[in-house]
């Protein structure tokens, strides 16, 4: 398995909902992020964790709440959005090595719409 | 603040012609440079990086730091390039992954 998997796909949400994305990677790779990408615009940092720690938090909101609860997973749970707040969520994984982090391998996404 | 700069937006060319996508970028350590592409409907890969100096499809970029610069080139464009291309930058500690704004390459037959 050589993919990082995102579900769901679409999700659409209230601003009072509490939601989680999820990924999943059988990659063996200890590094695993979070991006934000609206349409027309480059993917974001928000979120990288490295051996299952926080590493990095882009201060992003606290209603952005990440969480690796082993190597092959990572969720994004997700409270009290706003509407601008909807954009496609991407997940991706890496694997360090000597400190080099190397290619980063994407998810497809997980588009989300807050009403 | 390490940045990444595109400053084509969109960049048109007929089949068989040379392109050349720019990407400057600002960073004071010692950066690692790539391109990512992201085909209609595909999702976001890596197309190369600096430190393997190959070329992939038929592209290659040269990473100049004197002019800080990472242009991705290709002598003859096909119609299947036709893709969003982001410029990168990692940043020493490895973790940290910036974009550029990209590229919008379409290549007409």
């Amino acid at each position: 398995d050589t993919e990082v998997t995102q579900t769901p796909k679409h999700l659409v949400m209230g601003m009072t909902n509490k939601k989680s994305l999820k990924c999943e990677q059988h990659m063996g790779h200890r590094a695993m992020y979070w991006y934000k990408q609206k349409a027309k615009k480059p993917p974001e940092l928000m979120f990288v964790y490295s051996y299952e720690k926080l590493s990095i938090n882009e201060s992003v909101p606290s209603r952005f709440s990440p969480e690796c609860p082993n190597s092959s997973l990572l969720n994004l749970h997700l409270h009290a959005l706003q509407p601008e707040d909807s954009a496609l969520y991407l997940c991706a994984s890496s694997h360090p090595k000597d400190g080099y982090t190397g290619e980063l391998f994407f998810g497809e996404g997980s588009r989300l719409t807050v009403l | 603040a390490q940045r990444v700069t595109q400053p084509e937006k969109l960049l048109s060319v007929f089949k068989g012609a040379p392109v050349e996508l720019k990407c400057n970028y600002s960073y004071s350590g010692s950066p690692e440079l790539f391109w990512y592409v992201q085909y209609s409907r595909q999702r976001l890969q890596l197309l190369l990086r600096h430190i393997s100096r190959e070329s992939i499809k038929g592209f290659t970029a040269d990473l100049n730091k004197g002019e800080t610069s990472f242009h991705l080139k290709k002598p003859f464009a096909q119609e299947e390039d036709s893709a969003m291309y982001y410029c990168a930058l990692m940043e020493t500690s490895g973790s940290r992954l910036t974009f550029g704004e990209g590229t919008q390459l379409t290549v007409n037959p």
